[in-house]
């Protein structure tokens, strides 16, 4: 599975679009990029996953860009209930029961 | 609410006790997983079962055995632990294992005197 790099921690304000980058400059063409969060003391959260296309939800819009190098989770109004872990993981989707999980970004959000 | 539901939520044991976890989804999911998530470290995949059968086995000491009766729920024996083994474990469900869109539980919190 490719390497992803994240930045250790991010301020958004409340209200303001929360843009978390994921750095994984050695995916391969067949590996998916999934985001998961985990808030304090909870279970970590799957929030989206994406191949090439951008991808959205009810919770976050995934940016990919065209090299697929890099990719950008978009909380479109953070409120003080999105401060969590982000976690950015780039798998094989056969492989996605070994998702491996880095030290992800803290992102607070503060109002 | 994920509809993954562990039990006890918190544990505190001695290193010569034996006691266990579980987990029960409410899914419909044929996979199911044991992740552990020590203090300031990323989780790390312990067990995988999938229709009821381990399929991973993340090289975990023989102190932590995995039981999965049924699709629906998994336990973890534990017995003869270390302080070290003090941490959060984390079961999760899927549709299947070939998927990266797992339901987690909210985990429990194990201490080991």
């Amino acid at each position: 599975d490719a390497k992803t790099t994240q930045p250790p921690s991010m301020d958004c304000a409340e209200g303001r679009a929360a843009n978390l980058p994921c750095n994984h400059s050695t995916i391969s063409g067949n590996e998916y990029v999934y985001w998961y969060r985990q808030i304090h003391s909870q279970g970590p959260q799957y929030i989206i996953h994406g191949l090439k296309n951008n991808e959205t939800n009810e919770m976050a819009s995934l940016i990919i860009t065209e090299d697929r190098k890099s990719s950008t989770l978009i909380l479109p109004h953070a409120t003080l209930r999105d401060t969590a872990v982000y976690y950015c993981i780039a798998t094989f989707y056969e492989e996605g029961n070994k998702l491996v999980f880095g030290a992800g970004t803290i992102l607070r959000v503060k109002s | 609410e994920t509809g993954v539901t562990q039990t006890p939520r918190h544990l505190v044991m001695g290193m010569t006790n034996k006691k266990s976890l579980k987990c029960e989804q409410h899914l419909g999911h044929n996979a199911m997983y044991w992740y552990k998530q020590s203090a300031k470290k990323p989780l790390e995949l312990m067990f995988v079962y999938s229709l009821e059968e381990r399929v991973e086995n993340n090289s975990v000491p023989s102190r932590f055995s995995p039981e999965c009766p049924n699709s629906s729920h998994l336990f973890l024996h534990l017995h003869t632990l270390q302080p070290e083994d003090s941490a959060l474990y984390l079961c999760a469900s899927s549709q299947t294992r070939v998927t990266g869109e797992l339901f987690f539980g909210e985990g429990s919190r194990l201490t080991v005197l």
